[in-house]
């Protein structure tokens, strides 16, 4: 059984702070991991994926990849208060473009940022 | 509009009722998935096509099933709807070469009482 798990929180950090949010998956031939952000009552949208071990940066977020550690996170700098959502770490098990390949998702983690 | 949407929005059945749940897409993708979300468990693939031809099941597809009428359009039926099929159930669509790269539609809030 290929798993994905994250803390399910509420994380709470304080406005302009740094949010750390972290999943962990078990299956080292994992390939994609994915970050989707979901309002309350609202569909996930897809803000951040990475492929290779190292850090990825796209504005106030860097996702984190360590694949020895089946370890994957994401940071959002100077967090706001329009960041306060759900964020789903998704893992695909497979090759990029396969016909197999399928998502599987984490529970998520609630951040909560407070003004 | 919207490039993925879903009807209807909310539905409110009684156990045992068949019901349809219908998605359709204008993004041209030819890959068409339905999750469900349960509160803590994320997102839990029940079907999913790769062409109007092409049906699987996903990690629950029992007490499910679906159809495939277009490229654009892909439905999920309950047969007999039960209370633990009461959920959020979302479609989604991907194109042919970025199968984990997933558009979601604005989601079915199911209620089976």
């Amino acid at each position: 059984q290929k798993e994905v798990e994250q803390n399910s929180g509420p994380l709470s950090v304080p406005e302009g702070a740094i949010a750390s949010l972290n999943c962990t998956y078990s299956d080292r031939g994992s390939q994609s991991f994915f970050w989707y952000r979901q309002y309350s009552g609202k569909s996930p949208e897809l803000i951040m994926f990475i492929y290779s071990n190292g850090d990825k940066e796209d504005g106030r977020f860097t996702a984190q990849l360590n694949k020895a550690s089946q370890y994957v996170s994401l940071l959002i700098r100077d967090s706001q208060p329009s960041d306060s959502a759900t964020y789903l770490c998704a893992v695909t098990f497979g090759l990029n473009n396969n016909a197999g390949n399928m998502l599987t998702f984490g529970g998520g983690t609630r951040l909560m940022v407070k003004p | 509009d919207a490039d993925v949407t879903q009807t209807p929005r909310n539905r409110i059945t009684k156990t045992g009722k068949r019901i349809m749940l219908e998605c359709s897409q204008t993004k041209g993708h030819d890959r068409m998935y339905w999750y469900r979300q349960d509160p803590g468990l994320g997102l839990r693939l029940i079907y999913y096509s790769f062409d109007v031809k092409d049906i699987n099941k996903g990690e629950i597809s029992d007490g499910y099933s679906v159809s495939r009428q277009a490229q654009a359009k892909f439905s999920l039926s309950l047969e007999s709807a039960i209370p633990n099929q009461t959920a959020l159930y979302f479609c989604a669509t991907s194109d042919f070469l970025r199968t984990d790269t997933q558009y979601f539609g604005p989601g079915t809030r199911l209620t089976v009482l």
